[in-house]
């Protein structure tokens, strides 16, 4: 079974507007908590990560937002442009650990 | 620099062959990893080499499944007596051995057992 849970599946933002993408987890030996970006056609490339020590990491206009207690993590992308298109990846792994669990992937369309 | 490259970029198959897959990872980069991606789902991970060291082989599905990595480089994933369930886009990914949460991946190979 998947131990990273990710929605929505699919969603659609109107230009300039946000997206939101969450994800859960219930190991918690968790301690590494990356997002991944996938074009048609290629493959994953890092996008974002986080460790549990902070509650939000920014870059750009990307967001991750992390809530330990709850076990659940989000990504916000701000001001959404048609080259976001794409489908995006939450990952988690233990500490020290090479070994990624995916969530099952948000594709998202950002219509003009 | 070059980036992962993985050959075929997609390979249709008929059930029961045997295919093989290969990996070219960044030069330089110890660490290398196999998943599989299948429609609507995230990433499986397939297999972890690193250096020298015995594989970590946990994620294989099945015996039909293999890989080895000659010279601490190019890998190669064989599926043996392919099964229809085993369409699905296989991607490689590498990594530094310090810096293994960032993993580079390939673009996949689109597999299709018919």
């Amino acid at each position: 079974q998947q131990q990273v849970k990710q929605s929505p599946q699919s969603l659609i933002v109107q230009k300039g507007g946000i997206s939101i993408i969450n994800c859960a987890y219930e190991n918690t030996a968790f301690d590494y908590f990356p997002w991944y970006q996938q074009f048609p056609g290629k493959g994953p490339a890092l996008l974002i990560a986080i460790r549990p020590d902070v509650s939000e990491k920014k870059e750009g206009r990307f967001t991750i937002s992390f809530n330990k207690s709850a076990k659940q993590f989000s990504l916000h992308i701000m001001d959404s442009q048609p080259g976001d298109s794409a489908t995006y990846f939450c990952a988690a792994s233990p500490f020290n650990d090479y070994k990624l669990s995916f969530g099952a992937g948000t594709t998202v369309t950002v219509r003009a | 620099g070059a980036g992962v490259s993985q050959s075929p970029s997609n390979k249709v198959t008929e059930k029961g062959k045997d295919v093989e897959l290969r990996c070219d990872p960044i030069s330089g980069h110890t660490a290398l990893y196999w998943y599989r991606q299948s429609l609507g789902q995230g990433l499986e991970f397939l297999i972890y080499f690193q250096g020298n060291s015995a594989p970590d082989k946990s994620g294989l599905p099945s015996d039909r499944f293999s890989a080895e990595r000659t010279g601490g480089s190019v890998s190669t994933l064989t599926i043996q007596r392919t099964q229809q369930e085993d369409s699905a886009v296989y991607l490689c990914a590498s990594s530094t051995r310090t810096g293994f949460y960032e993993q580079y991946f390939g673009p996949g190979t689109r597999l299709t057992v018919t």
